[in-house]
């Protein structure tokens, strides 16, 4: 079975503070994804990687950048937290072949004071 | 672009009853993949059920069904004998072929109730 692993399931930051979410996939995926969910909004995708050091963005990159510097491992960095980035966040890996499902981490509630 | 619909917010369906769940897409591309995903109040997102476009027949796996209709592009999530343990909120999305990302529709909350 797949495991995609999320560091924290819920973390409180202040804000202004420089918050990394971390996120593993055990399947060797070429692509990870880092969602945002919010009530009534539904799921945004905030950025994704397509490889080891590569990038693109999502529908809300603002305020974030993600880093990828080994194939397991995707982290999402908040440079300085605000009150507005308080949320669900979602970890996913996937094959790149395009009848893949994502996989997801179990989320991580995300708490900016 | 693509886009995802999915029309029910909210759905109560009586426990052992079936249910289902619409989802039309739009898309201009021809070879492209149709996912369901199952939400619980935990949070975390489960895989259920695939179809590509091209598979001729309708995909199923265990009690969920997908009722694939190309010509309509719909793609209906059907629950068979829904249990308690279906309550939560399910996701259709959809990736096509030159994507590395996908895109889903707003979700739909499903109650069982007994």
């Amino acid at each position: 079975d797949v495991k995609v692993t999320q560091s924290s399931r819920y973390l409180v930051k202040r804000t202004g503070e420089k918050v990394f979410l971390e996120c593993v996939q055990d399947m060797d995926h070429e692509n990870m994804f880092w969602y945002r969910q919010d009530p009534g909004l539904g799921l945004r995708l905030i950025y994704f990687s397509y490889d080891v050091k590569m990038k693109e963005k999502g529908d809300i990159p603002e305020g974030y950048s993600v880093s990828r510097e080994k194939k397991e491992r995707f982290s999402l960095i908040l440079e300085s937290a605000s009150t507005n980035q308080t949320s669900m966040y979602l970890c996913a890996s996937s094959w790149i072949r395009f009848f893949s499902a994502q996989h997801f981490g179990d989320g991580t509630r995300l708490s900016i004071l | 672009a693509q886009k995802i619909t999915q029309t029910q917010p909210g759905m109560f369906v009586q426990e052992k009853e079936a249910v289902t769940l619409d989802c039309t897409y739009d898309t201009s591309d021809q070879s492209y993949g149709l996912f369901w995903y199952k939400q619980p109040s935990s949070g975390e997102m489960i895989f259920l059920i695939y179809q590509g476009s091209y598979d001729e027949q309708n995909a199923t796996e265990g009690r969920y069904s997908l009722n694939f209709q190309k010509a309509r592009k719909s793609a209906n999530l059907v629950i068979s004998a829904s249990q308690l343990g279906d309550s939560a909120m399910y996701f259709c999305a959809m990736r096509d072929q030159g994507a590395g990302k996908s895109t889903f529709g707003d979700g739909t909350t499903l109650t069982v109730k007994p």
